[in-house]
């Protein structure tokens, strides 16, 4: 693998239901992020982990639980979960979260529908 | 607060055209300042970037930009699209020494007549 990959690339789960979002980066980044991109809307940055530490969180609703084991990876737990969550989640990782080394590179997104 | 503001919600061109997209800033210091396409179904990749230094910046697939603090723009150029180039694009800035938070444009939707 290469790059930052996400799984599930689709997922579709009603109000109650719990689940995650996982993404893992293959360049040796120290940074990841969320994102969330709805339709009509610029995209929104929802946490970033520096070295594994949340450095932002951009006032994202506890339905909405990231958790970062390691450099590598990056979760985002779910539960109960409102339509208007349905959305395209997207992780991002970089070198480092300032200045030249914040080139951000992305992977595909999660397609999220709530039911 | 920053923001970045892309005039343009959706616009063709013909293939061979030449292309420019719009974007303008708004940020108190020298900003870092970013293009992303995003092909359907895919994540963001970059075109380009600027932080310092020479205002004309050249990226991948033949896209440029040009910085100008005068007038708080960042505008796309390509000199002939290609079908390929079908895609959104968004304009982003980043604000400050702590680059970790980039504030995106809505987007510009780029569709390409044959």
């Amino acid at each position: 693998e290469t790059g930052v990959t996400q799984t599930p690339r689709h997922l579709v789960m009603g109000m109650t239901n719990k689940k995650s979002l996982k993404c893992e980066q293959h360049l040796g980044h120290n940074a990841m992020y969320w994102y969330k991109q709805s339709a009509k809307k610029p995209l929104e940055l929802m946490f970033v982990y520096n070295f594994k530490e949340q450095t932002e969180n951009n006032s994202v609703p506890s339905r909405f639980s990231p958790e970062c084991p390691n450099s590598s990876h990056l979760f985002l737990h779910l539960h109960t979960l409102q339509p208007e969550d349905s959305a395209l989640y997207l992780c991002a990782s970089s070198q480092a979260t300032s200045g030249d080394y914040n080139e951000q590179f992305f992977g595909p997104g999660t397609r999220l529908t709530v039911l | 607060a920053q923001s970045v503001t892309q005039p343009d919600i959706h616009i063709t061109v013909s293939e061979g055209a030449s292309l420019e997209l719009r974007c303008n800033y708004s940020y108190g210091a020298t900003p870092y300042l970013f293009w992303y396409v995003q092909s359907p179904g895919q994540g963001l990749q970059l075109l380009l970037k600027y932080f310092s230094g020479d205002t004309l910046v050249q990226g991948i697939k033949g896209f440029e930009a040009e910085f100008k603090r005068s007038q708080s723009s960042f505008n796309l150029r390509k000199p002939s699209v290609h079908w390929s180039d079908a895609a959104e694009y968004f304009c982003a800035v980043a604000a400050g020494s702590s680059a970790s938070k980039i504030i995106f444009g809505s987007g510009t939707r780029l569709s390409i007549r044959p």
